[in-house]
């Protein structure tokens, strides 16, 4: 089983503010994904990126991977209420995808 | 777009109670499924994945079975459920690099 960490586990910040969201292994992944989960619902992809120091931007929200494709942040800009939500990075290799152990966003108005 | 179905919602179930969740997909063939267990506000835990009718890989050794009679059908089953059965379950596929998900499944075994 692959292990992708995410920090930080929790963080709560005041709308405007800005921050990043890691999530790292010790494996080598041929794609990551960043997904938004709401409560009670599946996981809604964001983004894919697949090569090593690419970097997407998703209007407020930019994603980098790594350059040895291990690893993966997500930064928000002046981040909003919608922001809220459970954010997670997953791995792909081969069939598999694996998932980080979370990082829960609350943004307060 | 490929389109996930998966039932029922919710589900309260004894403890030694059998288990059937079921996820269909649409709008693609010969997809990749997975079903995956997350706990409250946490990662998603991979516990089965299927790259074809009948061919079943299992992540975790648990209380828990998949199968695929058909290309588009993944089932979750259980012979006996535990209390440690209790979570939030995913079904999802996947094209290429990027994995869609059903609603989830919450089920608690009491």
């Amino acid at each position: 089983t692959q292990l992708l960490e995410q920090s930080p586990q929790f963080l709560s910040i005041q709308e405007g503010e800005n921050l990043t969201v890691y999530c790292n292994s010790s494996s080598v992944f041929s794609s990551l994904q960043w997904y938004r989960q709401e409560p009670g619902e599946g996981p809604v992809l964001l983004v894919t990126v697949v090569t090593g120091g690419e970097v997407k931007k998703l209007k407020r929200l930019t994603f980098q991977f790594g350059d040895a494709r291990k690893d993966s942040s997500l930064h928000i800009t002046a981040a909003q209420p919608g922001d809220t939500g459970l954010y997670l990075c997953a791995g792909g290799t081969g069939n598999q995808f694996y998932f980080g152990t979370g990082t829960s966003l609350t943004v307060i108005p | 777009s490929q389109t996930i179905h998966q039932w029922p919602a919710t589900l309260v179930q004894p403890v030694g109670s059998p288990l059937s969740l079921e996820c269909t997909v649409e709008g693609t063939s010969n997809p990749n499924l997975y079903w995956y267990r997350q706990a409250a506000g946490r990662g998603l835990q991979l516990l089965f994945y299927s790259v074809g009718i009948g061919q079943i890989s299992s992540e975790v050794p648990q209380n828990l079975s998949a199968s695929r009679p058909q290309d588009r059908q993944f089932i979750l089953s259980s012979k006996k459920l535990l209390l440690s059965d209790s979570g939030f379950y995913l079904c999802a596929c996947s094209e290429n690099t990027e994995a869609f998900f059903g609603q989830g499944t919450r089920l608690t075994v009491v």
